[in-house]
């Protein structure tokens, strides 16, 4: 199956400083990626969606200065988390889509964000 | 975004048992529901998923049984084993979602050996 790499699989940063994950799409052109946060022992919230070349559209209630999302590229999507304070831990996922059927949604491995 | 209601919270099952894994939906314009499987640390993993115009769909172990009328759709796994302990989360979608996803809240499972 296709795909999807997250990076860093696991960070750990000092409050106030930020933070990028990285998602790339290994063997295909992902027209949209979504970004979600996942605290323990809950399901996945959607944060938002990106489309490649366009602004992310946020999800209520996700602070969009915070989550700063960008889609430059057809294969690579990074989440950056702002001035990051201990309520921002949290496990961080994204997924892809090459587009078509909404069969074709891959997720990424998770990258698990502790702030100090 | 329109929910899905999983049940139950968590499941304790002895190896050889069948586990059952029940969801509803709401919203009508779902097309796509996947079973997803995830264990700890890592992404959510398709395990297997269905479309309405079936009303049952098996792939080894795992069977998903759809009811349109009822909207409900649960995941049946046969003969558990201790390596299917993992966290399994139900989820919907429509064709006009742009592939969104809405997740269940999720059920731990553990199977004991």
């Amino acid at each position: 199956g296709a795909v999807v790499s997250q990076h860093p699989s696991r960070v750990i940063c000092k409050s106030g400083t930020s933070v990028k994950i990285e998602c790339r799409s290994l063997d295909f052109q992902a027209t949209t990626m979504f970004w979600y946060r996942q605290f323990p022992k809950q399901s996945l919230m959607l944060m938002a969606t990106s489309n490649e070349g366009s602004k992310a559209t946020y999800e209520q209630g996700v602070e969009k200065d915070k989550f700063l999302i960008n889609h430059a590229s057809l294969t690579l999507s990074t989440l950056t988390v702002t001035s990051a304070h201990p309520e921002d831990s949290s496990f961080y996922i994204c997924s892809a889509t090459p587009g078509g059927t909404n069969e074709k949604l891959f997720f990424g491995s998770g990258t698990q964000l502790s702030v100090l | 975004q329109q929910q899905v209601k999983q049940s139950p919270q968590s499941l304790i099952v002895q190896k050889g048992g069948i586990s059952i894994i029940n969801c509803a939906y709401e919203n009508t314009a779902f097309d796509y529901f996947p079973w997803y499987q995830q264990f700890p640390g890592k992404g959510p993993a398709l395990l297997i998923a269905i479309r309405p115009d079936v009303s049952e769909k098996k792939e080894g172990r795992f069977t998903i049984s759809f009811n349109k009328s009822a909207k409900q759709f649960s995941l049946h796994i046969m003969d558990s084993q201790p390596g299917d302990s993992a966290t399994y989360f139900c989820a919907a979608s429509y064709s006009g979602s742009a592939r969104q996803l809405t997740f269940g809240s999720g059920t731990q499972l553990t199977v004991l050996p």
